[in-house]
């Protein structure tokens, strides 16, 4: 099945500063690349996706990148601010049968300093 | 719409006991998925439905079981509870055909003594 490995597990930087999450992927069948915020005591939240016909998308100060081809995306925020520390994870999602299954790496927890 | 809701927010079990885990959705999804999340390992599938009447298993179904009679309920049960099914649950949702979006729960989070 899929692997995701996601790196770093934890990531500190100061206010304003950009932070880069990287996300690496085994199955190449994985057509769907979503990345969710979760913040404490709380579900996983969507804040952007991309699929494997589109190499960037950006979302204000979101940004995520994929390269099928060395299968890693990442996951890009600038200017950030202190309601970004959360925790982030990305995840691939490989097509089986009529149903897209989810394969999520570890998480990141981001601590944006002020 | 209230989307994906979880009950109970909270639950300590002894080992051996049985329960069930509700999740509901309003937003008409035909898919339905239950995670598992543990520190350091991200969320797991345990098991999910792509409509009612229809189940399969994820990568750690062992110890659970579901069921699907609605579109709008996918309840969890855990059929003898041990401590390594400490952590906390979320459940998921999302329209059928895709990929999309999966929208979570608020989660609810077991121990298991």
């Amino acid at each position: 099945g899929e692997n995701v490995e996601q790196h770093p597990s934890t990531l500190s930087v100061q206010e304003g500063d950009s932070a880069v999450i990287k996300c690496t992927y085994s199955d190449s069948a994985s057509n769907y690349f979503p990345w969710y915020k979760q913040e404490l005591g709380k579900g996983p939240q969507l804040i952007i996706d991309i699929r494997s016909n589109v190499g960037e998308k950006k979302d204000q100060r979101i940004a995520v990148t994929l390269n099928k081809t060395a299968k890693h995306f990442s996951l890009h925020i600038t200017e950030t601010q202190p309601e970004d520390s959360a925790v982030y994870f990305c995840a691939a999602s490989p097509p089986k049968d009529n149903f897209n299954k989810f394969y999520f790496g570890s998480g990141t927890k981001l601590n944006v300093k002020p | 719409n209230a989307g994906v809701t979880q009950t109970p927010k909270f639950q300590v079990l002894k080992t051996g006991q049985s329960m069930t885990l509700q999740c509901a959705q309003d937003m008409n999804h035909e898919y339905m998925s239950w995670y598992r999340q543990d520190p350091g390992m991200g969320l797991r599938l345990i098991h999910y439905s792509v409509g009612a009447g229809i189940t399969d298993q994820g990568e750690v179904p062992n110890g659970y079981n579901v069921s699907r009679s609605t579109t709008e309920d996918f309840p969890l049960r855990l059929l003898s509870a041990a401590p390594s099914q400490t952590s906390v649950y979320f459940c998921a949702s999302s329209p059928n055909r895709g990929p999309y979006e999966q929208y979570f729960g608020p989660g609810t989070r077991l121990t298991v003594t």
